[in-house]
């Protein structure tokens, strides 16, 4: 059975840099059939797709925080990662990582997801 | 980027009950990438359905999915306690991805 599990800070100064990490264990990083994500939930609010990497490290990202944002993936430790810059208030979230899985003809979706971090940007 | 604009915003509805949930699309998406989660207080997402109207592994058939172009449709054929919940669409057909505000589904 596929798991992911992020890990990272808690709590995150303005203006500073967040990194997390997800570690997918019981399969393989390396899919070919696979990309690997980052949504992201403020309390009490819906869902928001952060951005994706496959395992050759091609990425997407979302354009409202291209410019803020890093994803790369770690194939031999089974692990992705983001980075995410210039944190306001506004990026106080819970973070969670998830497979997207799927293929052309029964289509995508985020069939794998982590627990989810909370991480709240505060002085 | 796709709007998916989802309604009703809250329903509510008693055990046994049908629930219809809707989700609209701003522009016309393929219905292999259009997908449906559920999501319990402190939980992650669970996904229900892919491709519009299959059920992922271990759904039961109460929950099923339906649509085309830009309108899609969640049924729960009988509710069950354990169906309260916020449930969000979701399209992965066009970048970015995005998510409907959710249809959060309520004890009556």
């Amino acid at each position: 059975q596929l798991q992911l599990r992020e890990s990272g800070p808690g709590l995150v100064k303005p203006s500073e840099t967040l990194s997390l990490t997800c570690t997918v264990s019981g399969g393989s990083i390396s899919s070919t059939s696979d990309y690997w994500a980052w949504i992201r939930q403020p309390p009490g609010q819906g869902l928001e797709w952060i951005g994706s990497v496959y395992y050759s490290g091609s990425t997407q990202y979302n354009p409202s925080l291209k410019s803020r944002l890093t994803i790369s993936v770690d194939t031999s430790n089974n692990q992705f990662s983001l980075k995410l810059t210039s944190l306001t208030a506004a990026d106080t979230a819970v973070f969670y990582c998830a497979r997207r899985g799927g293929d052309f003809w029964s289509g995508y979706r985020f069939d794998y997801w982590g627990q989810g971090t909370l991480v709240t940007v505060s002085s | 980027e796709i709007v998916l604009t989802q309604s009703p915003g809250t329903l509510s509805l008693s055990p046994g009950e049908r629930a219809t949930l809707s989700c609209r699309a701003s522009q016309s998406i393929s219905s292999r990438y259009l997908a449906w989660y559920q999501q319990k207080p402190g939980q992650a997402p669970r996904l229900l359905i892919y491709g519009a109207s299959s059920r992922a592994t271990g759904i039961p058939d109460r929950f099923s999915g339906s649509g085309s172009g830009t309108d899609f449709t969640l049924t729960i054929s009988r509710l069950e306690p354990e169906d309260f919940a916020v449930y969000y669409c979701h399209q992965c057909g066009t970048s970015p991805d995005t998510f409907g505000q959710g249809t959060k589904l309520e004890i009556k």
